[in-house]
Parts: structure tokens; C-alpha cells; sequence
């Protein structure tokens, strides 16, 4: 069974459309997050999200949105893609808190043309 | 900002050699997490340090964390093929418990 579940695996789009990743869990978890991990693998917290509550915001675009419509779903929409976007994003959860082991996705690969 | 260093940034070395990585803060955590994580997925947690001084074995691997909480590392011993791959450092913030990653370690192990 898998624990995080991302889709799609990879995208690739045009600059200035809009797209979705989509992220489930059934681990229980109370915290989800979004990550960002660019070509040199720097790994960036996002977003986070404690049972449907966001949390943490870092410095992101408001072309991002995340959306949690229950606990066990955190997806992410991208409106007017740009070049910069292009990375792979990363779902995970995590129990109780940040402090919690963070089990991670396989990761959404972006690219944007 | 709370900013963690890793070094090196890429290591490679011929198996059953030692290695060490570093994991180097001027900030306090009051956890830190190693990762590793293999080409197309996921990082995995491979071990939580939350006592300063404390050191954590996982057969080849020992893991410290420094004294004043703020530094970490990573040692194998007798480095194998199956060890490649990227190791990431996270620390959990003292006071706010926000986590922040290192840049990573990219490891690769020659046969």
C-alpha cells in the first residue's frame, strides 16, 4: 500500500497555463506539507497543513494555492506558469508535528516550456 | 534565518572506504533528522537525533548530534555500492518548530 501518493509523476506544460498535482495519504497523518526541490536538490518547504488548517506559508508566489479538502488530501494549484517553476514538488506527512518523521512522496516532476 | 550547511556537497569513493558528512548551523534545533533519498522518489528518514551529544547506529551508519544541538554528522563505515545515493540533513527549529533542509550530500560509491 502506498503511504503518499502523487499525480501525475510528471507534467509538462507550457508557460502561463494552469495545472494541479494532487496528494493523498493514508497513513492518518494530521500534517501534510508541500515541498520544492530545484535541479541542484535544494529541498523547500511550501506549505503545510494541519487538518485542513494551513500552517505555514513560506515566501511563495500567490500563483500557488494549496487546497486540502479533508485531512488526507493536500493538493497544490499553479496558475500562469512560469519557467522558474519547474522542479520537482514533493508531497508529504507527517505525525504529530514537524517534529515527526516526514514521509514523502514520489514527487510531481514539473517542467515548464 | 536558520540555515543548515552540508559538506561535502558531493563525495564519491571506492567501497569499503570510511566517509563523514557534516551538517553545521549557527542556529539551535531542538531535533535533526537525517534523509536519504534515490534518484526518482522520495527522501527517507533514515534516523531523528534530539539530544545534544546523543549518537544513533544504524548498522554501517552512526549518526551525532553536536553538543549545543546546532551541528550533526553522518559516518559510514566500509562504504558500499548500495550506500549511493543523496543524504539529507533537516533541523527542527527551537522555537518556532519550522524545518528547514540541508542542501545535501551526494554520495556515490564506486565498485
Amino acid at each position: 500500500d502506498t503511504a503518499v501518493s502523487q499525480t501525475p509523476k510528471y507534467l509538462v506544460t507550457q508557460m502561463g497555463n494552469d495545472k494541479s498535482i494532487k496528494c493523498e495519504q493514508n497513513l492518518g497523518h494530521d500534517t501534510m506539507y508541500w515541498y520544492k526541490q530545484d535541479s541542484k536538490k535544494f529541498l523547500k518547504i511550501m506549505f503545510s497543513y494541519n487538518n485542513k488548517e494551513l500552517i505555514i506559508n513560506e515566501t511563495v508566489p500567490n500563483r500557488f494555492s494549496p487546497k486540502s479538502p479533508d485531512k488526507a488530501h493536500l493538493n497544490l494549484h499553479i496558475n500562469s506558469l512560469e519557467l522558474g517553476d519547474s522542479a520537482v514538488y514533493f508531497c508529504a506527512s507527517s505525525q504529530p508535528g514537524l517534529g515527526g518523521e516526514q514521509y514523502f512522496g514520489p514527487g510531481t516532476r514539473l517542467t515548464v516550456t | 534565518t536558520q540555515l543548515l550547511e552540508q559538506s561535502p556537497q558531493f563525495l564519491s569513493i571506492q567501497e569499503g572506504e570510511n566517509l563523514t558528512v557534516y551538517c553545521n548551523s549557527s542556529s539551535v534545533f531542538s531535533s535533526l533528522q537525517w534523509y536519504r533519498q534515490e534518484p526518482g522518489e522520495g527522501p527517507v528518514l533514515l534516523v531523528t537525533v534530539v539530544t545534544g551529544g546523543e549518537v544513533k547506529k544504524l548498522k554501517r551508519l552512526t549518526f551525532q548530534f553536536g553538543d549545543a544541538r546546532k551541528d550533526s554528522s553522518l559516518h559510514i563505515t566500509a562504504a558500499q555500492p548500495g550506500d549511493t545515493g543523496l543524504y539529507l540533513c533537516a533541523g527542527i527549529g527551537n522555537r518556532d518548530d519550522k524545518i528547514i533542509f540541508g542542501k545535501g550530500t551526494r554520495l556515490h560509491i564506486l565498485p
